[in-house]
């Protein structure tokens, strides 16, 4: 599978968007990428996934460059409940094991 | 929707006995994964079944651990004999094959003393 970097940390102001970004410069034709997030003490959740275009839905955008070897998670309005860890992963079509890295721990701030 | 339900939230228990971990997955899902968390090694994928099968046990860390799921509605996760090492949270996630996002239980918090 493809890896993944992530910065280990970030800061956001609340009702600011939250810019999370995310390298996979090894991705191959046929990978998705998939986005994650892990609330304190709660199982992770799913937040969104793409393959080349831009998609959106009501938790979150994901924007993946042209190239496909980067992404960004845009929270566009973060409250201070979206703080958490955040993993971006990178897995082929029809893949069922989701590989997770470290992750970027996201605080919002009051 | 009550989501996927994992038992016991907790459970602390001596080394060398057996610990059984529990999940409800989510009706209407095919797909059932197990996944370990700790500090050091993160998450960890153990093992996953579509439609009651195992399909990939390569995660499971020793043959101290089995996992079953005798139907559609519950799995379980066994450790025998449990040792402080498998101090962890563990999670259960189910989801359709084929379709994209897992939805995964609170977990359950093992501590081996």
């Amino acid at each position: 599978d493809a890896k993944t970097t992530q910065p280990p940390s970030m800061d956001c102001a609340e009702g600011r968007a939250a810019n999370l970004p995310c390298n996979h410069s090894t991705i191959s034709g046929n990978e998705y990428v998939y986005w994650y997030r892990q609330i304190h003490s709660q199982g992770p959740q799913y937040i969104i996934h793409g393959l080349k275009n831009n998609e959106t839905n009501e938790m979150a955008s994901l924007i993946i460059t042209e190239d496909r070897k980067s992404s960004t998670l845009i929270l566009p309005h973060a409250t201070l409940r979206d703080t958490a860890v955040y993993y971006c992963i990178v897995s082929p079509q029809g893949a069922q094991k989701l590989v997770f890295g470290q992750g970027t721990r996201l605080t919002i701030n009051p | 929707d009550a989501g996927v339900i994992q038992s016991p939230r907790h459970e602390v228990t001596e080394m060398g006995q057996e610990v059984t971990l529990r999940c409800k997955p989510i009706s209407g899902h095919n797909s059932l994964f197990w996944y370990r968390q700790t500090m050091m090694r993160g998450l960890e994928l153990l093992i996953y079944f579509n439609n009651n099968v195992p399909i990939d046990d390569s995660g499971m860390p020793e043959d101290r651990f089995s996992a079953k799921m005798p139907n559609a509605s519950f799995s379980t996760l066994k450790i025998q004999p449990s040792e402080p090492r498998d101090s962890a949270v563990y999670f259960c996630a189910s989801g359709i094959r084929g379709r994209f996002g897992y939805t995964f239980g609170s977990g359950t918090r093992l501590t081996v003393v």
